[in-house]
């Protein structure tokens, strides 16, 4: 167990509707990182969120948003879903320092199709 | 895109014996981490080996670090059940965001 909990587990929706997935960092980390995972592949980056503010971002569109509280946990809001959107969603959590050093630590992931 | 490519894709092995997987990677990188997956669930955190470094252990993992072949391998002695899993390495880059950018797995199969 990380500590990292995402929810829901799993989540169904038609396309164009809007989502949003939840993340719960492990307790003293303050970077989250959001990963998408296709079925069969490596995840892939996202973006990242350090003190509540965007910290980099995968060659994603724009309407993958996210935010961070100040409690650290996250959320990631999908909108205009397609069918590719389909996978699984995955959320690291770190806590920034060292980087020969860093190390994620991933929740179990929220299952989103999109039908 | 990915950065890394895993070798073998798949790999089927009986229990007791030694499964090997490869990673290669394109830019220079701060360090490399594996990850487990199992059943398209969480990443669990296997091993964390830095670019100065080449070779590091873990239990029953033994992790390898060629910075120059830009290649990196996890061996699994006296393989389990249990570790049947999709295994993957993430590379952190040098400089930038805390970003990391993973191969495209290899699925083991430890047959009982």
């Amino acid at each position: 167990e990380t500590g990292v909990t995402q929810s829901p587990t799993h989540l169904i929706k038609t396309r164009g509707q809007q989502v949003t997935l939840r993340c719960s960092s492990q307790s003293g980390h303050n970077t989250v990182s959001w990963y998408q995972q296709a079925l069969g592949q490596g995840p892939q980056f996202i973006f990242q969120y350090y003190r509540e503010e965007e910290n980099g971002r995968g060659n994603f569109p724009p309407r993958f948003s996210g935010l961070q509280f100040p409690n650290y946990s996250s959320e990631l809001n999908v909108n205009a879903l397609e069918l590719d959107d389909s996978a699984l969603y995955l959320c690291a959590s770190s806590q920034s320092g060292t980087r020969s050093s860093h190390e994620q630590y991933f929740g179990p992931g929220t299952r989103l199709t999109v039908t | 895109s990915q950065q890394g490519e895993e070798d073998p894709q798949a790999l089927s092995i009986q229990e007791g014996e030694n499964a090997t997987m490869n990673c290669s990677y394109k830019t220079s990188i701060n360090n490399l981490q594996w990850y487990r997956q199992n059943s398209g669930r969480g990443l669990v955190h296997l091993i964390l080996i830095r670019s100065n470094e080449r070779e590091k252990h873990s239990g029953r993992l033994r992790v390898t670090l060629d910075t120059s072949k830009k290649s990196s391998s996890l061996l699994i002695t006296a393989s389990r059940a249990a570790d049947t899993a999709s295994y993957f390495c993430a590379t952190l880059a040098l400089s930038g965001t805390y970003k990391y950018i993973f191969g495209t797995g290899t699925r083991l199969k430890v047959l009982a």
